[in-house]
Parts: structure tokens; C-alpha cells; sequence
């Protein structure tokens, strides 16, 4: 069955740097677009950045571009955020989630939590 | 500010038929899919249904999904206590080039 399991998070200082993973498994990784998409505490969902399937192509949401990078490899079925100068509204749990055309996101990971405090 | 509009809240009783409306722009639900996602107390997002009525397996029919324009709905009928959940919908949006997402609806049975 299709897997994504997140992991990377913690609690770290404003300006600090994470780097997120997701590791998926039962299906053929290559063949999706991916996302990250968070959540603040006690907000509502946030698309945060998408990659396509190969790799080439990655879009931000204004609010954490030329902050955070996306980036995957194929070879080993794994999804990446690196966060770097964190804010304290970057507080949140981050999700990653398989792309699947009209039928939007449809595997979501459980998420890896995110605190930017000092 | 969501880029999509949703009712902060609503209610129903057990039994009773409840909609949950999202309100875009012709950019993203006028152009796109829209897809339903719902999010148990403590859990993470999964997917519902979208508005061509294309649910996982699993999800029962008493949920069903539409759009008309540049808005969509989500209508649950039969209530039971275990829908009480967040629900969130969800497009592409072709001037933004990415997803956006409404600001989600609680939704209590009472």
C-alpha cells in the first residue's frame, strides 16, 4: 500500500536551518508529482511547494520562497524540504502529499512537527 | 486570507443532510478540480471526494461533491458523530500557477 513517512523535524532558533524527508514506498515513486504542505497550530492548510516528477521543475508559496528548496530522488523513493532561515511562523506540522491530477492530493504522509523558537 | 473561501464553521444533527460551500475564482475552481479533504481531530488530511464525485475507496456515498462556476460544494447527508471534522477543499490555480486551498470548515455534529 502506498506509504509516505516523514521525519527531520524538531525544534529549532529563528534563523536556523532543517531538513525535511519523506520516504515513500508502494508505488513508482518517479511517476508522481509531490508537495509539501503545512500546518500551522490550530490554523488551516498551506500549500508550501511542489516538484514534478522528474525533478526539473519546483514551485514556492510566496511566503517561504528563496527560503526553502524542495528537491527528491528518484533513486531512492525520497522527498526533501530544506528549510533554512526560520521564522517563528514556519511553526507548524509539515505534511508531504502525492499529486494525482483531478484527484488533487491523494496519499498524505502523518506529518513531522516544526518549532522555530527561542 | 485563503485564495479559497469556506464557512469557518457549521452543525447538523445525526441524520440530518449538511453542505459545506468553497468560493474561488474562475483562475481555479471555474477551470480546475476541486477536491475535499478531511481531517480528523489529531490526524493527518486524506482525501475525500472532488466535484466529479470520485471518492477513495473506503469513503462512504453519503458524501458528494459538485461545483457550479466558480464554486463548489461538499454535501454529507445521513450525519454521524464520526464526520466531525475540519474540511478543506482544494484546486489548482491556473494564475498563481499552484495549489490553493480554502481555510477550512469545522463541522460539529451535535
Amino acid at each position: 500500500q502506498v506509504q509516505l513517512v516523514e521525519s527531520g523535524g524538531g525544534l529549532d532558533w529563528p534563523g536556523g536551518s532543517l531538513r525535511l524527508s519523506c520516504a515513500a514506498s508502494g508505488f513508482n515513486f518517479p511517476d508522481f508529482y509531490l508537495s509539501w504542505i503545512r500546518q500551522a497550530p490550530g490554523k488551516g492548510l498551506e500549500w508550501v511547494a511542489f516538484i514534478t516528477s522528474s525533478g526539473s521543475f519546483t514551485k514556492y508559496a510566496d511566503s517561504v520562497r528563496d527560503r526553502f528548496i524542495i528537491s527528491r530522488d528518484n533513486a531512492k523513493n525520497s522527498l526533501y524540504l530544506q528549510i533554512s532561515g526560520l521564522r517563528d511562523e514556519d511553526t507548524a506540522v509539515y505534511y508531504c502529499a502525492r499529486e494525482a491530477g483531478d484527484l488533487g492530493f491523494d496519499y498524505w504522509g502523518q506529518g513531522t512537527p516544526v518549532t522555530v523558537s527561542s | 486570507q485563503s485564495v479559497l473561501t469556506q464557512p469557518p464553521s457549521t452543525s447538523g444533527t445525526p441524520g440530518q443532510r449538511v453542505t459545506i460551500s468553497c468560493s474561488g475564482s474562475s483562475s481555479n475552481i471555474g477551470r480546475n478540480a476541486v477536491n475535499w479533504y478531511q481531517q480528523l481531530p489529531g490526524t493527518a488530511p486524506k482525501r475525500l471526494i472532488n466535484n466529479k464525485n470520485q471518492r477513495p475507496s473506503g469513503v462512504p456515498d453519503r458524501f458528494s461533491g459538485s461545483k457550479s462556476g466558480t464554486s463548489a460544494s461538499l454535501a454529507i447527508s445521513g450525519l454521524q458523530s464520526e464526520d466531525e471534522a475540519d474540511y478543506y477543499c482544494a484546486a489548482w490555480d491556473d494564475s498563481l500557477n499552484h495549489w490553493v486551498f480554502g481555510g477550512g470548515t469545522k463541522l460539529t455534529v451535535l
